[in-house]
């Protein structure tokens, strides 16, 4: 069974467009992140959720909007894309703060 | 906020040979964790060392933590061309930061 997954595992759309991209975890963690992995690899974390409550708020345009609807989904909403927005989205979960993260297998996001 | 910086940023290196990989860091931290991607692939934990830890072993994996230098290293033994993958560590602190990771390879 997969224990972090992602949908879609890819998006191919159009600047200016709304998408959102989906992140269930069945580890029964209470802690939730995004990660956003541009083409020079580096991890940058955008969001994180502890028991449905944001935690981590990183600098990112407020065109990104996370919503955590129980503990074990995390989604990430995207208004008015960008082509600087094309990179590997991941998901991630961990039992608590700070802890080991489990990580989905990624949403490759090309904006055209 | 803090992150681990890795280091080198590459390592190409023959099967068979060890591959030695560096962190180093800017505040306390609690803990430190090495993680592993494989290209196109989310990151996969390898190993936690504690900052009251100074090595730990996990297979072919050595880790090593000075918080005096604020450093930790990761050593893979008897290297397979398997091993070939992108390798972060991860700092906590307030919360958990990631470098940019070095890209091992190794050649068959």
């Amino acid at each position: 069974d997969t224990a972090v997954s992602q949908t879609p595992k890819y998006l191919v759309t159009q600047m200016g467009n709304d998408k959102s991209i989906k992140c269930e975890q069945n580890l029964g963690h209470d802690t939730m992140y995004w990660y956003k992995q541009d083409s020079k690899k580096f991890l940058k974390i955008m969001f994180s959720y502890n028991n449905k409550e944001l935690i981590i708020n990183e600098t990112v345009p407020n065109r990104f909007s996370p919503k955590s609807p129980d503990k074990a989904h995390l989604n990430l909403h995207i208004n008015s894309l960008e082509l600087g927005d094309s990179a590997v989205y991941f998901c991630a979960s961990s039992r608590g703060v700070r802890e080991t993260q489990y990580f989905g297998p990624g949403t490759r996001l090309l904006v055209l | 906020s803090q992150q681990g910086e890795e280091d080198p940023q590459a390592l190409s290196i023959q099967e068979g040979e060890n591959a030695t990989m560096n962190c180093s860091y800017k505040t306390s931290i609690n803990n430190l964790q090495w993680y592993r991607q494989n290209s196109g692939r989310g990151l996969v934990h390898l190993i936690l060392i504690r900052s009251n830890e100074r090595e730990k072993h996990s297979g072919r994996l050595r880790v090593t933590l000075d918080t005096s230098k604020k450093s930790s290293s990761l050593l893979i033994t008897a290297s397979r061309a398997a091993d070939t993958a992108s390798y972060f560590c991860a700092t906590d602190g307030n919360d958990m930061r990631f470098g940019a990771g070095t890209r091992l390879t190794v050649k068959p």
